[in-house]
């Protein structure tokens, strides 16, 4: 099945700098995916998803990158602020076929 | 607005007992999901559904079980829980699939003692 690792698993940013967080996934027949938010004490949101017919996505401060020749993709946020501090998860799957998860990388703003 | 709610939110229990933890969705999403989170392991999928009277097994499904009578419900039970099923529990829904936006409900912290 698809394994999907993330790095770094923590990760401290001065408030207007910017953030990267990078994941890769094991089954090259993958073609979604997606980035997930989870603020303390709530449940994953979903702030940004690529499919592997594109390269990039960009929305606003926060951009993904694909990679399919080295199967890794990455989160780019740029200008981070408070509120941008959060865990984040990245994920994986084929066709319709479940997600698989990274482990996480809890993001920390400094002000 | 549509949302998913997830009952109760904190559960303490003993090991051996049956638990029930609910969730509802009035997304009208045909597709249900089961995660438990913990430290380490990122987000596992237990069950999923992609309809009623379907439902099939996720990577850690295990001690678990799930029933799917309607579109807005999917109860997960822990028959006899373990210590080792202490976690955190997500329950989420999407529209048209996995590959689709999923949306997760606050979660139910279970210990098991």
């Amino acid at each position: 099945g698809e394994n999907v690792e993330q790095h770094p698993s923590t990760l401290s940013v001065q408030e207007g700098d910017s953030a990267v967080i990078k994941c890769t996934y094991s089954d090259s027949a993958s073609n979604y995916f997606p980035w997930y938010k989870q603020e303390l004490g709530k449940g994953p949101q979903l702030i940004i998803d690529i499919r592997s017919n594109v390269g990039e996505k960009k929305d606003q401060r926060i951009a993904v990158t694909l990679n399919k020749t080295a199967k890794h993709f990455s989160l780019h946020i740029t200008e981070t602020q408070p509120e941008d501090s959060a865990v984040y998860f990245c994920a994986a799957s084929f066709g319709n076929e479940k997600l698989t998860f990274g482990t996480g990388t809890r993001l920390t703003i400094i002000p | 607005d549509a949302e998913i709610t997830q009952s109760p939110r904190h559960k303490i229990t003993e090991t051996g007992r049956q638990v029930t933890l609910a969730c509802h969705q009035t997304w009208n999403h045909n597709n249900m999901f089961w995660y438990r989170q913990d430290l380490g392991h990122g987000l596992r999928l237990i069950h999923y559904s992609y309809g009623v009277q379907d439902t099939n097994k996720g990577e850690v499904s295990d001690g678990y079980s799930v029933s799917r009578s309607n579109t807005e419900d999917l109860p997960l039970t822990l028959e006899s829980a373990a210590s080792s099923q202490t976690s955190v529990y997500f329950c989420a829904s999407s529209l048209a699939g996995a590959a689709d936006t999923q949306y997760f409900g606050p979660g139910t912290r279970l210990t098991v003692l």
